[in-house]
């Protein structure tokens, strides 16, 4: 069966400092990757996207970055984070089939202080 | 994406059938509906979708009206682990794009 691993779980960083949020999958190949982001008490933001490896698609502009350097993986990046990155961060998969439905890990939630 | 309504929160006794309710009167034809929950600091959990007919899994069962305007999920035995924010969410076609848009939700109390 398939599953998806994110970590951290939790993550405390100062303004300024760099990210990276790591997610993968197993038990499946060619996955459709997404990282969202959800703020305390809203709904699901979606971040980035991707379809395959190196094709990343930036859903909203901003300070994060994402990238696929194997095929079931999908890292989440920042070079300097704000205070308004503080949030839920979502990774989740789904097969390249459409109406396909999405699977979401644990999700990290990270807080900058 | 169609727009769905839920009720905002619904209160089940363990051991009996959870009903939960969905209008999504503005589905079009090859829009597909979708149920997940999310329990309090975890990801949202997949748990059934279906375009026109019934469908059940090992997690719940939905039915989806004859004119699919709305649909139940039902979960048969509620247990306390039930307890969680369910989410209907109508989705699909050509123009589907990639975002899940979770709408407001049911928050299920399933009670001892």
């Amino acid at each position: 069966s398939q599953t998806i691993h994110q970590w951290p779980a939790t993550l405390v960083q100062p303004v300024g400092s760099p990210l990276s949020l790591e997610c993968t999958v197993e038990g499946t190949s060619n996955p459709n990757l997404y990282w969202y982001r959800q703020a305390a008490g809203r709904g699901l933001q979606l971040l980035f996207y991707s379809v395959g490896i190196g094709q990343i698609s930036s859903e909203v502009p901003q300070n994060l970055s994402a990238s696929r350097p194997q095929d079931r993986q999908f890292i989440l990046s920042s070079k300097k984070l704000l205070l308004s990155d503080s949030g839920f961060y979502l990774c989740a998969w789904s097969s390249g089939f459409s109406n396909q439905p999405q699977h979401f890990g644990d999700g990290t939630r990270l807080s900058i202080l | 994406d169609a727009k769905t309504t839920q009720p905002t929160s619904m209160d089940c006794a363990e051991g009996r059938a959870a009903n939960l309710p969905c209008n999504h009167s503005t589905i079009s034809g090859n829009e597909y509906v979708y149920w997940y929950r999310q329990i309090h600091s975890q990801g949202p959990q997949y748990i059934i979708h279906g375009l026109k007919n019934n469908e059940t899994n090992e997690m719940a069962s939905l039915i989806i009206t004859e004119d699919r305007k709305s649909s139940t999920l039902i979960l048969p035995h509620a247990t306390l682990r039930d307890t969680a924010v369910y989410y209907c969410i109508v989705r699909g076609g050509p123009n589907a794009g990639n975002m899940l848009t979770f709408g407001g939700g049911t928050r299920l109390m399933v009670k001892p």
